[in-house]
């Protein structure tokens, strides 16, 4: 069965500090990995796309980054910001059949000044 | 461009009622689909589109209905509404079925089934 797991569930952090959160998968095979990051009370927001042949893609101060061959990624926040407490959801697409994607449970991620 | 819109943003029903939940989008999508998120769960797929007129089901269809009759409107329909559809509801769209195509979400709608 494809899975995602997200670590930790949960991270307290102080504002302008950095921090990593870690994405595992199961899911095979595999087309594509994705990174949302979701507000509280809105729809989750793209923030990478990564294939199989990207191990590191950035987005502002969001460095997401693949190992295909562990199934881990992970998402770099630098230099945070209020702003960026959120949810952050793994996504993995399947390489097979229809179109396919398996969602993480998130990580809650609190930027206290 | 308004991207993805959901009506309404809440939604109280009473256990047996019936409701649609109106999803629609001005990017010309062809693909469409609905998910529901629960507390310390991952989004799950309910049903989803590829086109105008084709509809398919997702991981957790049971309960609801869905149709396609026009690119830009993907409505969810509740037929006999039970407490388990207490949920927050998006609806998402992305400019193809293709594997990399990127999915764009509405803001939700949340339902409390008493």
């Amino acid at each position: 069965k494809n899975q995602v797991e997200q670590s930790p569930q949960s991270l307290i952090i102080l504002e302008g500090k950095n921090c990593t959160l870690q994405c595992n998968y199961t899911v095979s095979p595999f087309s594509n990995l994705r990174w949302y990051k979701q507000d509280t009370g809105r729809g989750p927001v793209s923030l990478t796309i990564m294939t199989f042949s990207e191990n590191t893609k950035s987005n502002g101060r969001y460095t997401a980054t693949l190992d295909a061959d562990t199934k881990q990624s992970s998402l770099h926040i630098t230099a945070s910001q209020l702003s960026d407490s959120a949810s952050y959801i793994c996504v993995v697409v399947s390489g097979a059949g229809s179109y396919q994607l398996t969602f993480g449970k998130g990580t809650k991620l609190s930027v206290i000044p | 461009n308004a991207g993805v819109t959901q009506t309404p943003k809440f939604q109280v029903l009473k256990t047996g009622q019936s409701m649609t939940l109106q999803c629609a989008q001005d990017m010309n999508h062809e693909y469409m689909s609905w998910y529901r998120q629960d507390p310390g769960m991952g989004l799950r797929l309910i049903h989803y589109s590829v086109g105008a007129g084709i509809t398919d089901q997702g991981e957790v269809p049971n309960g609801y209905n869905v149709s396609r009759s026009t690119t830009e409107d993907f409505p969810l329909r509740l037929l006999s509404a039970a407490p388990s559809q207490t949920s927050v509801y998006f609806c998402a769209s992305s400019y193809s079925s293709g594997r990399t195509s990127e999915q764009f979400f509405g803001p939700g709608t949340r339902l409390t089934v008493l």
